[in-house]
């Protein structure tokens, strides 16, 4: 089973700042097949990213997926009042496993 | 638009049986995989089941195998997941998820309904 670790568990930050999430497995990822969800309170989550870096249908150009191998980056370049939510990755090239997640909060 | 709604979600006591259903809507339902996964109270994501687009091949973590069966009834467009021998540490709310493509590439989710929780106590 690949481990999936995410950092920091919390990030404080204002609104316009950027916000850099990190995910790193415990073994590298096949095809590089992860992705990122956002989930608010009480809501289901969403897909932002798959396969690493390619954008879901009508998730804002804010956001952005990198990385390969083992580790992995989901960016918000500016920080929107809306993105303050948690923050999950998701690989499924070997079965399927989510990370822990990271919050988003408000500074 | 996507809609799945879940439903069969109720509080059961230990060792006890139950059975969640996923209507499907505005796709077409017999050709993509579909997934649960579930959360518990404050706490991340969890995959419990997954099945492929035909209903042939099913897929669990140890955590569930053994207890857990999903199906599906394409004629229906509507997900299963028969859930045997509940413990404390079942509580969660179940969400149905559709897999973004066909194939192993496409074992990420799109869409997902908005849960149905499962308290188990007694």
């Amino acid at each position: 089973e690949i481990v999936l670790t995410q950092s920091p568990g919390t990030l404080s930050l204002s609104p316009g700042e950027r916000a850099t999430l990190s995910c790193r497995a415990s073994q590298s990822v096949t095809r590089n097949y992860l992705a990122w969800y956002q989930q608010k309170p009480g809501q289901a989550p969403r897909l932002l990213i798959y396969a690493a870096s390619s954008r879901a249908t009508g998730i804002p150009d804010r956001f952005s997926g990198s990385g390969s191998g083992t580790d992995f980056t989901l960016t918000i370049s500016r920080l929107e009042p809306e993105d303050f939510a948690m923050y999950y990755c998701q690989q499924y090239g070997s079965a399927i496993s989510f990370g822990g997640g990271t919050k988003v909060e408000i500074k | 638009e996507v809609q799945l709604l879940e439903s069969g979600g109720n509080l059961v006591q230990p060792g006890g049986s139950l059975r969640l259903s996923c209507v499907a809507s505005e796709f077409t339902f017999s050709t993509f995989a579909m997934t649960w996964v579930r959360q518990a109270p404050g706490k991340g994501l969890q995959w419990v089941s997954t099945i492929t687009d035909n209903g042939f091949t099913t897929y669990y973590p140890d955590s569930v195998k053994g207890r857990f069966t999903i199906s599906r009834d394409n004629s229906k467009s509507t997900l299963y997941l028969q859930m045997n021998s509940l413990r404390a540490e079942d509580t969660a709310v179940y969400y149905c998820a559709k897999h973004g493509s066909s194939g192993w590439s496409g074992d990420y989710f799109d869409s997902w309904g908005q849960g149905t929780l499962v308290t188990v106590s007694s």
